[in-house]
């Protein structure tokens, strides 16, 4: 099975600042059609998760141009180029796999202000 | 909009089993599938399963296989979450969460609002 580590498990940045993410799963995710489907989502503070980032670095519907992804076989990063208050909260990574139809999370990032 | 709204929490005895729905609206249901993800207090996300609403197959995580099941009712576009054998670490929120893809796996795109279930004597 396919584990998915992130780092750091917290991250405590200034407003105004970047913030990167790292996550790295134990075999390439690059499926046969030459896609890769590693996602973002984050969950703010008692709210249900929401999707950010899909196949790497295609930003979801309605998603802030200040988050980007980008990454390659089994390293990826979230970054936000600059983290407003609205940012604080729990991100996961997920990985997609397309022929088991299986999902597989990261164990989290929590991001918080300084 | 897509929305999926589902039931309300539920408190059991350990043993028994929950029945968890999710009605979804604003697109249509045949052509997504939906996931199922839990979240014990304080934890991370832990993906149980997803079903086909079209034709109803599902894929199971192997850590609930054999007391988990999941149903679609097509007339009301409902999906079913069904967990036998409660105990108590399986006291969490459940989530329903819709495939943003469509002939691919994307992701878990748009959420129900979760229903807490606790498991407890």
């Amino acid at each position: 099975d396919i584990v998915m580590t992130q780092t750091p498990l917290s991250s405590p940045v200034t407003l105004g600042q970047p913030a990167s993410i790292s996550c790295r799963s134990s075999q390439s995710l690059v499926h046969s059609d030459g896609n890769t489907y590693l996602s973002w989502l984050q969950q703010r503070p008692g709210q249900p998760p929401r999707l950010l980032i899909y196949k790497i670095s295609n930003r979801f519907s309605g998603v802030p141009d200040r988050f980007s992804g980008s990454g390659a076989g089994t390293d990826f990063t979230l970054k936000i180029s600059r983290v407003e208050a609205e940012d604080v909260g729990v991100y996961y990574c997920m990985h997609a796999a397309q022929f088991s139809l299986t999902i597989t999370f990261g164990q989290g990032t929590r991001l918080e202000i300084k | 909009q897509v929305q999926l709204v589902q039931s309300g929490a539920e408190v059991k005895k350990p043993g028994a089993s929950v029945k968890i729905s999710c009605k979804a609206s604003g697109y249509s249901f045949n052509n997504y599938y939906i996931h199922w993800v839990r979240q014990a207090p304080g934890q991370g996300l832990e993906w149980m399963g997803i079903i086909n609403p079209g034709g109803g197959s599902t894929s199971y995580a192997q850590k609930f296989q054999g007391r988990i099941s999941m149903t679609r009712d097509t007339s009301t576009s409902t999906v079913y979450m069904d967990l036998s054998s409660l105990r108590s670490e399986d006291t969490a929120v459940y989530y329903c969460a819709r495939e943003g893809g469509f002939g691919e796996l994307l992701g878990c795109a748009y959420w129900g609002q979760g229903t807490l279930v606790t498991a407890s004597s």
